[in-house]
């Protein structure tokens, strides 16, 4: 089956930086993403890993180790509109139509 | 370009009924996928259409139902609702079968009394 674990809430203060971990268990691996929800809106793309590394974009960069089955966002030098859910998922070989989401990560900044 | 939109954007329904939801992807996507979200169970996968097609079906059972028209608008229907049912339905599109990136509606949010 397919397991994947966030924290579901964290706080942080405004200009800091904060890692938010997602871990997962499945099979036949094919690719991470985060988006970015703020509450009552739609999910919008953060970002995409398929090589073990980071990506930087902006204030937010994305990691992946494929071996450990981990990921993280680091988001730098917080504003208050980052206050929002995170949410990680994964995509598999045999169902790349499909993404398998965490629960999600809730953030709140506070100034 | 214009974004994914759904519609209507709330829905208010009472259990036994049966919902419509309607998705527009983005112009030129032609995959489409719906969600559900429930506070408690994240984000799940309900199906994927391509070409009309019924690719993908999550673990759901058949009162959810869908179906994807010659110009990639896709519709969702539930039948006989329950009051579990009550969740955010997201609607994501992309371009094509390899293309990685979904882009999501707003969503309907629908309550079930």
């Amino acid at each position: 089956g397919q397991n994947i674990d966030q924290p579901t809430e964290m706080t942080a203060t405004e200009g800091a930086i904060v890692q938010i971990n997602c871990t997962y268990q499945t099979s036949g691996f094919n690719g991470l993403f985060w988006y970015q929800q703020h509450a009552g809106e739609a999910p919008t793309f953060l970002s995409y890993n398929v090589l073990d590394g980071l990506e930087e974009k902006g204030r937010f960069s994305s990691f992946l180790s494929r071996s450990k089955g981990y990921s993280y966002l680091l988001l730098k030098e917080l504003q208050m509109k980052d206050s929002a859910s995170y949410l990680c998922a994964v995509r598999r070989l045999m169902d790349t139509d499909k993404l398998i989401f965490g629960t999600g990560t809730r953030l709140q900044v506070f100034p | 370009k214009a974004g994914v939109t759904q519609t209507p954007r709330y829905l208010i329904k009472t259990r036994g009924q049966q919902v419509t939801l309607s998705c527009s992807p983005i112009s030129g996507h032609r995959s489409v996928s719906w969600y559900q979200q429930t506070p408690g169970q994240g984000l799940q996968f309900l199906f994927e259409y391509f070409s009309e097609t019924q690719r993908n079906k999550g673990n759901f059972p058949g009162r959810f139902s869908g179906r994807q028209f010659s110009n990639s608008r896709s519709e969702m229907n539930v039948s006989t609702l329950e009051l579990g049912d009550s969740a955010l339905y997201l609607c994501a599109s992309r371009m094509g079968a390899d293309e990685e990136t979904q882009y999501f509606g707003p969503g309907t949010r629908l309550l079930v009394l």
